[in-house]
């Protein structure tokens, strides 16, 4: 595939519900990142992932986020128990090795809590 | 902690038209990058440019410049002869020392070019 892919485009959850976001990085990107970008703000760092290894989860808003890689390549954020301040667009971006590469994100997946 | 302020919200301009964007950061890193991301309407983030805190040169790319000034801490975008297909919000972001993959981004400017 040409770029970073997510999946899906638009997400809408009931309030308590488990939703699950999924990321295609770039094949042979080693990095991976998520990202929550607010209305009107710019993105947030959530999670990074060298290969299959989480990193750095220190901006996982709460113990209701999760994500993983396991094979090293793509990845799913989990969100449970959604609340309303969970609505945002969450973005994925890979990078060739990481540190201080050039990021390509996707288009992020638009998620509302009703 | 690391900070990027974009104090213009928005910025309006007539094709052709030249537009400064400005951004300002703060960090306690003495090695640090800084970026310009792009975000059109269709949401994804295109990377413009990444500088590092030792390179202070300013850069051309096309109708695309930038203006690293360490000495007030800012890295500042100009679109020269804008064009319609410049509408975009327009991201500065910064990231530095042992988390120099965190990027921390600025709230972003919109910019609206009209024909």
């Amino acid at each position: 595939g040409a770029g970073v892919s997510q999946s899906p485009r638009y997400k809408v959850a009931k309030r308590g519900q488990d939703v699950a976001l999924r990321c295609d990085p770039i094949s042979g990107h080693v990095s991976l990142f998520w990202y929550q970008q607010a209305l009107g703000q710019g993105p947030e760092f959530l999670t990074y992932f060298q290969n299959e290894a989480q990193l750095d989860k220190s901006g996982l808003p709460s113990d209701r986020f999760f994500a993983e890689r396991p094979e090293g390549s793509v990845s799913t954020l989990k969100i449970q128990r959604t609340q309303q301040e969970d609505s945002a667009v969450y973005l994925c971006a890979s990078s060739l090795l990481g540190l201080v590469d050039e990021q390509f994100f996707g288009p992020g997946t638009r998620l509302t809590v009703l | 902690a690391q900070k990027v302020t974009q104090a213009q919200t928005e910025i309006s301009v007539v094709e052709k038209e030249d537009v400064t964007l400005d951004c300002v950061y703060e960090t306690r890193d003495t090695t640090y990058y800084l970026f310009w991301y792009k975000q059109p309407p269709s949401g994804e983030l295109v990377f413009l440019i990444r500088r590092n805190s030792f390179d202070e040169q300013n850069e051309i790319s096309g109708r695309y410049s930038w203006n690293f000034q360490k000495s007030t801490s800012s890295f500042n975008f100009t679109i020269t002869a804008s064009q319609v297909v410049d509408s975009a919000v327009y991201f500065c972001a910064l990231s530095g020392g042992s988390n120099d993959y965190k990027l921390s981004f600025g709230a972003g400017t919109t910019v609206t070019v009209r024909a």
